[in-house]
């Protein structure tokens, strides 16, 4: 089935340092999507990203899908203590809605 | 999401017993998914339903079974439990008409093998 990586694993910065989390694919996806899950709590949907070379912004939060479909990144500009929890990407695997989830990149901020 | 809950929230039993958890939504959404998480794995999919006749295994269904009640709930069963099916297991939802494939996830169910 289809496989993604996710990186880092786990990511400590000081608070109002920035974070990035990539999400990599060997195969082109049709979209990808991004989940917060705060510690103790339940996957959040943030975004579907669908179009080749998109950029969405939330806030503090950036994300990009790569030109050729097959990687995204998820860019958090001057942490804060609220952004702590584990940061999932997902993709859809073949045409249907089943999700494949990355493994996670688990982000502390030290304040 | 107070739009999917599950229950129970914890619970502990012994090796070989039979345990279900169950799942209700009022999203009115038709598709539900069961998943575990596993520190450091991520979320694996056990099974899906895409409409109350139609159950299919995800990745890692041994061990596992399925019944979709109503459109409504969806109900996860180990008929012998072990200890490697302790971890933490949610339910999800999301809707076929909107062209969007977000999934709406319930609280959770820790569940403990001992």
């Amino acid at each position: 089935g289809q496989q993604v990586m996710q990186i880092p694993q786990y990511q400590h910065v000081q608070e109002g340092e920035d974070f990035t989390t990539y999400c990599n694919s060997s195969t082109t996806l049709s979209n990808i999507q991004w989940y917060k899950q705060r510690p103790g709590g339940h996957p959040v949907f943030l975004i579907q990203l669908v179009k080749s070379g998109e950029v969405k912004k939330q806030k503090r939060l950036t994300f990009q899908f790569g030109e050729a479909k097959k990687n995204s990144s998820l860019h958090i500009t001057a942490t804060q203590t609220t952004d702590v929890g584990t940061y999932f990407c997902a993709l859809t695997q073949g045409g249907s809605e089943k999700l494949v989830f990355g493994k996670g990149t688990k982000l502390t901020v030290n304040p | 999401d107070a739009d999917v809950t599950q229950t129970p929230r914890n619970r502990i039993t012994k090796t070989g017993k039979r345990i279900m958890l169950e799942c209700s939504q009022t999203k009115g959404h038709d598709r539900m998914y069961w998943y575990r998480q596993d520190p450091g794995l991520g979320l694996r999919l056990i099974y899906y339903s895409f409409d109350v006749k139609d159950i299919n295994k995800g990745e890692i269904s041994d061990g596992y079974s399925v019944s979709r009640q109503a459109q409504a709930k969806f109900s996860l069963s180990l008929e012998s439990a072990i200890p490697n099916q302790t971890a933490l297991y949610f339910c999800a939802t999301s809707d076929t008409g909107t062209g969007s494939y977000e999934q709406y996830f319930g609280p959770g169910t820790r569940l403990t093998v001992t």
